[in-house]
């Protein structure tokens, strides 16, 4: 099975832009989650889907934003870009999200904020 | 915030040896799951234990769960260069419904060849 992959690899933005990243989860699996890595807050939960609902979400601003579609693909979205918005942020996809909970993490979209 | 607070920050080691890292949380959990990372790039999932587990292992792998005292160890047998890297314990807390890991800091291997 392919993994989860992530879309862009990099971007470079400005502040005040809006991003769109990408995830498209393993195949079959219906739980999609967010996080973003900084070298200062370390790993942090931004939210999940499960069949196109949020289903948790972390203590994050409103905007970060995101959504799931039909086909389990999930896009987040950063609005009004600050600079302490540059970060690794990871996508992580599981079947159903709670007993069978083993996470498999994309590669990561590494953005820069100027 | 983070949950869980791994010890050490860092360990270098020299190749062949062992090596052991430790995880405590804070918070009742339905599993312990231990990811390692590579300068920056995804994280790999290694192993997962569930609350009612107590040791499990998986090739080169020993990780050990002990509810009572919120904390868990995973252990790298005969150590290799290639597994420097950045090792992290993430904690899906019991009162959650669906998927949301809280992570520790991490902690940093690094093996000397």
């Amino acid at each position: 099975k392919a993994g989860v992959t992530q879309t862009p690899r990099y971007l470079i933005k400005t502040r005040g832009q809006q991003v769109t990243l990408s995830c498209s989860p393993i195949s079959g699996h219906r739980s999609v989650s967010w996080y973003q890595q900084t070298p200062g807050q370390g790993l942090q939960f931004l939210f999940e889907y499960f069949s196109e609902t949020q289903r948790n979400k972390g203590n994050f601003p409103g905007r970060f934003s995101g959504r799931q579609f039909s086909n389990s693909r999930s896009e987040m979205n950063v609005s009004t870009l600050e600079l302490g918005d540059s970060a690794l942020y990871l996508c992580a996809s599981s079947f159903r999200g709670r007993e069978y909970n083993e996470q498999f993490f994309g590669p990561g979209t590494r953005l820069t904020v100027l | 915030s983070q949950q869980g607070e791994e010890d050490p920050q860092a360990l270098s080691i020299q190749e062949g040896e062992n090596a052991t890292m430790n995880c405590s949380y804070k918070t009742s959990i339905n599993n312990l799951q231990w990811y390692r990372q590579n300068s920056g790039r995804g994280l790999v999932h290694l192993i997962l234990i569930r609350s009612n587990e107590r040791e499990k292992h998986s090739g080169r792998l020993r990780v050990t769960l002990d509810t009572s005292k919120k904390s868990s160890s995973l252990l790298i047998t005969a150590s290799r260069a290639a597994d420097t890297a950045s090792y992290f314990c993430a904690t899906d807390a019991l009162e959650t419904s669906g998927s949301r890991l809280t992570f520790g800091e991490g902690t940093q291997l690094t093996v000397n060849p």
